[in-house]
């Protein structure tokens, strides 16, 4: 079974800050995934990985697959921003398997 | 093209009731996965379905089923519910089984008294 681990738990930053969220998983996998999620509980896929990097505006998602590592950085932060952050793996019949979420919160 | 819907957004129940609740993926998707988010054990993953078949269950009771239908619009049922069923039950959609991406419905939020 995989495990997840992200870091950190909990983030308070200011506007216009670099931000950099941490996923660590046990296993091997085939895809990991980063999700957001906003108050009343809305689930976005903003990356799937399984390799290298991806960019998406100001946010960009990395893995490394032989550290079974990935990062999720969003540049010039905002307060939209602010949300519940999860890295997840796997996919398919397994279902993915969750880490427990970056409470990020950017201040004006 | 439309996104996940779930229904009903809300639902309140009593110990002991049972419970049915609905996803539409988007349209083509064939994969429907369910997950079950609570305070103390965050997201966990339920089942997932594909061409009307379960191909897998995570480590819940007997009491959580699903089923999917021909046109891919999934179900899930819990019977006999109890206090800690109270929770926010999310489906997920792709088009195929594997590591696609998922699109997540906004959720049905059921409190069970």
């Amino acid at each position: 079974k995989n495990e997840v681990e992200q870091s950190p738990q909990n983030l308070t930053a200011q506007e216009g800050e670099f931000i950099t969220i941490n996923c660590s998983y046990s296993v091997g996998i085939s895809a990991l995934h980063w999700l957001q999620q906003h108050p009343g509980g809305g689930i976005v896929s903003l990356f799937m990985l399984s390799s290298g990097k991806k960019k998406h505006g100001r946010l960009i998602a990395t893995i490394n697959i032989q550290e079974k590592h990935s990062s999720l950085h969003i540049t010039a932060s905002h307060p939209r921003d602010s949300a519940v952050y999860i890295c997840a793996v796997g996919g398919g019949a397994d279902g993915l398997t969750f880490g427990k979420g970056t409470h990020l919160i950017i201040q004006p | 093209k439309a996104g996940v819907t779930q229904t009903p957004r809300y639902l309140i129940k009593t110990r002991g009731q049972q419970v049915t609740l609905s996803c539409s993926p988007i349209s083509g998707h064939r994969s429907v996965s369910w997950y079950q988010q609570t305070p103390g054990q965050g997201l966990q993953f339920l089942f997932e379905y594909f061409s009307e078949t379960q191909r897998n269950k995570g480590n819940f009771p007997g009491r959580f089923s699903g089923r999917q239908f021909s046109n891919s619009r999934s179900e899930m049922n819990v019977s006999t519910l109890e206090l800690g069923d109270s929770a926010l039950y999310l489906c997920a959609s792709s088009p195929l089984t594997g590591p696609y991406e998922q699109y997540f419905g906004p959720g049905t939020r059921l409190t069970v008294t």
